[in-house]
């Protein structure tokens, strides 16, 4: 398998415009986590997902972020309009048991909002 | 806080040293993990010690967890350039969350 899959890798945008993520889960895992990594806050888990639902998404900062996953193997972490204060590196993981076991990360995705 | 926090926050060692890391946290735990992050890349898990295990190797590493005095240490021995990178505990609090503590930056000196 190849691993957790994100892309892009870099994104750099203006403020105000729409940014979308992309991730693909490793095969056959039910739990598909987004984290947000900054040097001030460290990694803070944004939402995740069980079997496609969301069942968790008090970590999304505000309106501006909205994630789905329309099946196994793809995700999306959508933020419209983008704020410079968004800038971090942002992760997705997914894992066979939730939290029980480790989480595979992918290699994430730089995102600069200028 | 349920967060685990890292000790020390960063730790410089000369190659062939041993280095040692320390978690502590305030929360009952289910487990404990420990992941590492090379710079620009994503986290990679290392072990998983259990609340009711003491103890676990695995290849250089070795963790401890007390739960008693809620706190974990991870040791790497003869450390090597390559293990430099950020290390993380991460707690299984009995949620649907596991909580990842702030890091410690470890950077081993050939």
């Amino acid at each position: 398998d190849a691993g957790v899959i994100q892309s892009p890798r870099h994104e750099v945008t203006e403020m105000g415009q729409e940014v979308t993520l992309r991730c693909k889960p490793i095969s056959g895992h039910d739990y598909l986590f987004w984290y947000r990594q900054t040097m001030m806050r460290g990694l803070e888990l944004l939402i995740y997902f069980n079997n496609n639902v969301p069942i968790d998404d008090s970590g999304m900062p505000e309106d501006r972020f909205s994630a789905k996953m329309p099946n196994a193997s793809f995700s999306t972490l959508k933020i419209q309009p983008s704020e410079p204060r968004d800038s971090a590196v942002y992760f997705c993981a997914s894992s066979l048991d939730g939290v029980r076991n480790e989480q595979f990360f992918g290699p994430g995705t730089r995102l600069t909002v200028l | 806080s349920q967060q685990g926090e890292e000790d020390p926050q960063a730790l410089s060692i000369q190659e062939g040293e041993n280095a040692t890391m320390n978690c502590s946290y305030k929360t009952s735990i289910n487990n404990l993990q420990w992941y590492r992050q090379n710079s620009g890349r994503g986290l990679v898990h290392l072990i998983l010690i259990r609340s009711n295990e003491r103890e676990k190797h695995s290849g250089r590493l070795r963790v401890t967890l007390d739960t008693s005095k809620k706190s974990s240490s991870l040791l790497i021995t003869a450390s090597r350039a390559a293990d430099t990178a950020s290390y993380f505990c991460a707690l299984d609090t009995g949620g649907f969350k596991t909580i990842f503590g702030a890091g410690t930056r470890l950077f081993v000196k050939a």
